[in-house]
């Protein structure tokens, strides 16, 4: 199946700094990826619908100016989580689409806010 | 057997038995399901996947079936090995114009020596 990676897959940062991940398609273009958030022993929540050239749809509840998306090319979307917080500490994943219904994942990033 | 975790149900099989999954969906309309695997730290692994059309689908040692009768869906695992101790989610797919999957709570499949 297609690839999709993350980077960093891990990073530690200090209450009040931003940080940025990253995640690509390598072998396709995706002209929408997804953004997910998940927290221990819990299922994925979906934060956001990433779209190449347009704005992301963002989910209830989730804060479009605490987590910045950009898809600026088919092959990349960014997540950024400015401020971040203690409570931002989670795994978060993105999935690109292949086609109609296919998503591929990437493998996560570890965010870990002290 | 089942029980329910912290989050998570676990279903506990033992080595070389066959497991079954169940998952619950919550759209009649949804078209589109998947099973995913997630083994700790590591992102969701497609399994397998059925159309809303069909009631079965048969893979390398797993199997899926599909009751839309009662918005059920399930995994058969065939002689469940270690390596396939992880988390199991289902997801369905919901064309509502954002093409978005919505996940199950997923189950924590435990393979007993």
């Amino acid at each position: 199946g297609a690839v999709v990676s993350q980077h960093p897959s891990r990073v530690i940062c200090k209450s009040g700094t931003s940080v940025k991940i990253e995640c690509r398609s390598l072998d396709f273009q995706a002209t929408t990826m997804f953004w997910y958030r998940q927290f221990p022993k819990q299922s994925l929540m979906l934060m956001a619908t990433s779209n190449e050239g347009s704005k992301a749809t963002y989910e209830q509840g989730v804060e479009k100016d605490k987590f910045l998306i950009n898809h600026a090319s088919l092959t990349l979307s960014t997540l950024t989580v400015t401020s971040a917080h203690p409570e931002d500490s989670s795994f978060y994943i993105c999935s690109a689409r292949e086609g109609d219904y296919t998503q591929y994942f990437g493998p996560g990033t570890r965010l870990t806010v002290l | 057997g089942e029980s329910v975790g912290l989050h998570l149900p676990t279903l506990s099989v033992q080595e070389g038995d066959n497991s079954i999954i169940n998952c619950a969906y919550s759209n009649s309309a949804s078209d589109y399901f998947i099973w995913y695997k997630q083994e700790s730290g590591k992102g969701p692994q497609f399994i397998i996947d059925i159309r809303s059309n069909m009631d079965k689908r048969q893979g390398q040692r797993v199997t899926v079936l599909l009751n839309k009768t009662v918005k059920h869906l399930s995994l058969q695992i065939a002689a469940t090995q270690p390596g396939d101790s992880a988390v199991y989610f289902c997801a369905e797919f919901w064309a509502s114009g954002t093409y978005k999957y919505i996940f199950g709570t997923g189950t924590r499949l435990k393979v007993l020596a």
